[in-house]
């Protein structure tokens, strides 16, 4: 079965402290992983590819295959990190994504 | 540009209704997807249309139908409304099948009393 799973709801951190949002998969083969947000009032977006190897807006996620998870890192936590954070695979049937429950993370001043 | 647009924003139906969500995907995008986001959860894949034609379909039960019109906007329709069908509804159009691709809209926010 392929599921994501993000056990915390709601992680709350002080702004300038560093920030880890958890994310486990299981999944059959190699997956391919996205970490979405959702910030207040707009619509969800694209946050960052584990393909692309890329850093957005200070945060990265690093593909841990033996423990199959996919952590969203931030040495550095802003105030406007504030949202809604959706970790997600593409399916292995079809181009479809199957994401985690979420979890809103809330940085405070 | 013109990102993703739905319609109507939110309504109320009873139970045993039918509705009609619609969905006007972004310019050059020939692919359209929905899924379900009930209360506390992530979204849920419904199904996808790509070039007018249903390309995938999630666990759901066949009384959500859904078609893609020549314009690439969709229609995500539902019959026999049930109480657990109260969710937001979300469009996701992509230029092709990549899901990365995937813009969404804002959603429809459907409650089934």
């Amino acid at each position: 079965a392929q599921r994501v799973t993000q056990p915390e709801k709601l992680l709350s951190v002080f702004k300038g402290a560093p920030v880890e949002l958890k994310c486990n998969y299981s999944y059959s083969g190699s997956p391919e992983l996205f970490w979405y947000v959702q910030y207040s009032r707009q619509r969800l977006q694209l946050l960052l590819r584990h393909i692309s190897r890329e850093s957005i807006k200070g945060f990265t996620a690093d593909l841990n295959k033996g423990e199959t998870s996919f952590h969203l890192k931030k040495p550095f936590a802003q105030e406007e990190d504030s949202a809604m954070y959706y970790c997600a695979l593409k399916s292995l049937y079809g181009n479809k994504l199957v994401f985690g429950a979420g979890t809103i993370l809330r940085v405070k001043s | 540009e013109t990102g993703v647009t739905q319609s109507p924003t939110h309504l109320i139906k009873t139970r045993g209704q039918q509705v009609t969500l619609r969905c006007s995907s972004q310019s050059g995008h020939n692919t359209v997807s929905w899924y379900q986001q009930a209360l506390g959860q992530g979204p849920q894949f419904i199904f996808q249309y790509y070039r007018e034609e249903e390309n995938g379909r999630g666990n759901f039960p066949p009384r959500f139908s859904g078609l893609q019109f020549p314009n690439y906007s969709s229609e995500l329709n539902v019959n026999a409304l049930e109480l657990d069908d109260s969710a937001l509804y979300l469009c996701a159009s992509s230029p092709g099948q990549a899901v990365y691709e995937q813009y969404f809209g804002p959603g429809t926010r459907l409650t089934v009393t």
